[in-house]
């Protein structure tokens, strides 16, 4: 079965990066690409980026773009996302999924690891 | 940049009792590209319906989704306990690349 695994939790400082894995399992995962998604306290999930697993093409929400990095390693079935420049804005719960195949909606989640930026 | 608004934000209701969630974006969505999650405390969000209509795999048939254009509906037929939670809808295609509604949390009255 699909499965995708985080990273545990992080706890960081303001102005520090943050690096998120995202390990997958129980598919093939050149064939489909990984999305990260974003939720804050009470509020509804913020898409952030997106990485296509066989070739590492991005493309991620203009509010991210210039503080983002977002990789794949396709030996180990891993997606990653570096978040740099963290402010207490960036405290929340980020999700890993798996697009379906045309991209349009998410069929498979992780479990969500939450962020905390705190001085 | 698209948003999608979802009404009501809070709706409260009894098991067995039907529910309309009602979703509109302020721009047009292709049909294709409209989902609905359920996300219950603790968890990530579950895909139900995908392309305005089609149940995700495993979705028991209460659920159903409808609409065109700005506006879209998900409907549950006799809630069940299981179904209190907080749903939200989500778009494809239109800037930013996907984005979500700011859910309806669905209470037991």
């Amino acid at each position: 079965q699909v499965q995708l695994v985080h990273s545990g939790p992080e706890v960081k400082k303001p102005g520090a990066s943050v690096t998120l894995t995202c390990k997958a399992s129980g598919y093939n995962f050149t064939n489909y690409g990984i999305t990260w998604v974003r939720q804050a306290p009470g509020h509804g999930p913020e898409w952030m980026g997106w990485v296509t697993a066989y070739n590492g093409n991005t493309r991620c929400s203009q509010k991210f773009h210039d503080r983002i990095v977002l990789t794949t390693d396709a030996s180990t079935n891993t997606a990653y996302m570096e978040l740099r420049n963290l402010t207490s804005d960036d405290t929340a719960i980020y999700y890993c999924s798996r697009p379906e195949e045309y991209g349009a909606y998410f069929d498979f989640w992780g479990q969500g690891v939450p962020v905390t930026v705190s001085s | 940049e698209i948003v999608l608004t979802q009404s009501p934000g809070t709706l409260c209701l009894s098991p067995g009792d039907s529910a309309t969630l009602s979703c509109r974006a302020s721009q047009s969505v292709r049909s294709s590209y409209l989902a609905w999650y359920q996300q219950r405390p603790g968890q990530p969000p579950r895909l139900l319906i995908y392309a305005t209509s089609h149940r995700a795999t495993d979705i028991p048939a209460r659920f159903s989704g409808s609409g065109s254009g700005t506006d879209f509906t998900l409907t549950i037929n006799r809630l069940e306990p299981e179904d209190f939670a907080v749903y939200y809808c989500q778009q494809y295609g239109n800037a930013p690349l996907y984005s979500f509604g700011q859910g309806t949390k669905l209470e037991i009255k």
